[in-house]
């Protein structure tokens, strides 16, 4: 199974940028997709294909990388920005999911 | 408005069956590919199975593989997940989400408790 890691949380001031990072086991080539997900809530999905933003998310985020490296930004964090993202990756069977990045505001 | 609405949830004995639901609304079922994925307590997300957009082909996790099976009945725009054999490591919210190989649009997951 291809193993995404991710860092367990970071804690980011409010109208600053954050940066999440997701690292693949293997190459997922630009087969990565982000998703938040908020307390008690169900995830939704914001970036897919590495890069696209998905129906109705705003331009404040946004994802880069391919193969191994990949990096999700939020620019400038607002307060209901708070939440957990999870990478998901769909090279390879099964679908897996990074262990998600808990982001915080300083 | 895609909804997705779970339902079927509940407390369960290891070694008993249970079955999910999963209403869909606000979109052409029969178009789109769906999942499961379920998120243990306080732990991450974890692909559970697909189903095809005609139900003709179907993936599982390995961990579930022979114990569990996704349906669909497309004439309903719903989606079911048999659930056979549970175990209690199979304790999780489960969703309901639609598309692949990425999930755009989620249910609000259904709470299965397998304890004896």
């Amino acid at each position: 199974d291809i193993v995404l890691t991710q860092s367990p949380a970071l804690a980011v001031s409010l109208g600053q940028r954050a940066t999440i990072s997701c690292r693949a086991s293997e190459s997922v080539r630009s087969s990565m997709h982000w998703y938040q997900q908020k307390s008690g809530q169900q995830p939704k999905l914001l970036i897919y294909g590495a890069s696209n933003l998905a129906s109705g998310v705003p331009a404040r985020f946004s994802g880069s990388g391919s193969g191994t490296d990949f990096t999700f930004t939020i620019d400038p964090v607002e307060a209901d920005d708070i939440a957990t993202y999870y990478c998901q990756q769909s090279r390879n069977d099964p679908l897996t999911f990074g262990s998600g990045t808990k982001l915080e505001i300083k | 408005e895609v909804q997705l609405v779970e339902s079927g949830g509940g407390l369960v004995q290891p070694g008993r069956s249970m079955k999910l639901s999963c209403a869909a609304s606000g979109f052409t079922f029969n178009n789109y590919d769906m999942a499961w994925v379920c998120q243990a307590p306080k732990k991450g997300l974890e692909w559970v199975a697909t189903i095809s957009y005609d139900g003709s082909s179907t993936y599982y996790r390995d961990s579930v593989k022979g114990r569990f099976t996704i349906s669909r009945d497309n004439a309903k725009s719903t989606l079911y997940l048999q659930m056979d054999s549970l175990r209690s490591e199979d304790t999780a919210t489960y969703y309901c989400a639609r598309g692949f190989p990425w999930f755009a649009y989620w249910g609000q997951g259904t709470l299965v408790t397998v304890s004896s």
